[in-house]
């Protein structure tokens, strides 16, 4: 089955760097990537999603790119903010109401 | 806008004991999921429902799990005889079959004492 990895597992930046949190797929079927953002007791949240049929993809300060060849997908925050502080999963799916496989998250801190 | 949702929001059982968690899935999805997170774990797929039966189930998913979709609105996840290790937060969601957007529960959080 699918195995999604991710890296790094913490990271620390400074207010106004930018983050990057990279992740791996196995199944080369996978054509669904979103990111989901968690919050201490809650539940994840979609931030941005990419298909297998586009090689990036923007909102705001918030950026995915895909490598389908090379089975890797980032995530880009740009200027961050203390608010950005949470942990991120990323995700991989076949879509069509197959199940999401998710990495082993990234906690991010922002530091002012 | 159309949330998925699910009661209660925290349970506290004995070892042993039967639970059943609740969710409300967005009225025009078809497909329904469990997963579950251990605390400071990744989220893991537990089952997939679709057309009132199971389409997909994890290696975590045994037989002393079993969903059910009783009534057309509710889905449910049973746990027959819990273990300490079912101690999590289980997220329900749902999806419409020609979209990718996931929509997550707020999440039950089981505590097995």
């Amino acid at each position: 089955g699918e195995n999604v990895e991710q890296h790094p597992s913490t990271l620390s930046v400074q207010e106004g760097d930018s983050a990057v949190i990279k992740c791996t797929y196995s199944d080369s079927a996978s054509n669904y990537f979103p990111w989901y953002k968690q919050e201490l007791g809650k539940r994840p949240q979609l931030i941005i999603d990419i298909r297998s049929n586009v090689g990036e993809k923007k909102d705001q300060r918030i950026a995915v790119t895909l490598n389908k060849t090379a089975k890797h997908f980032s995530l880009h925050i740009t200027e961050t903010q203390p608010e950005d502080s949470a942990v991120y999963f990323c995700a991989a799916s076949k879509g069509g109401g197959n199940k999401l496989t998710f990495g082993t998250g990234t906690q991010l801190k922002v530091e002012l | 806008e159309p949330e998925v949702t699910q009661t209660p929001s925290h349970q506290v059982t004995q070892m042993g004991q039967e639970v059943i968690l609740r969710c409300v899935p967005i009225s025009n999805h078809l497909y329904f999921y469990w997963y579950r997170q251990i605390l400071g774990q990744k989220v893991e797929f537990l089952v997939s429902f679709y057309n009132n039966e199971i389409s997909e189930k994890s290696e975590i998913f045994d037989d002393q799990f079993s969903v059910e979709r009783p009534d057309g609105s509710n889905f449910t996840l049973k746990i027959r005889s819990t273990k300490l290790e079912d101690s999590a937060m289980y997220f329900c969601a749902s999806i419409q079959t020609w979209s990718y957007g996931y929509t997550f529960g707020s999440g039950t959080r089981l505590t097995v004492v």
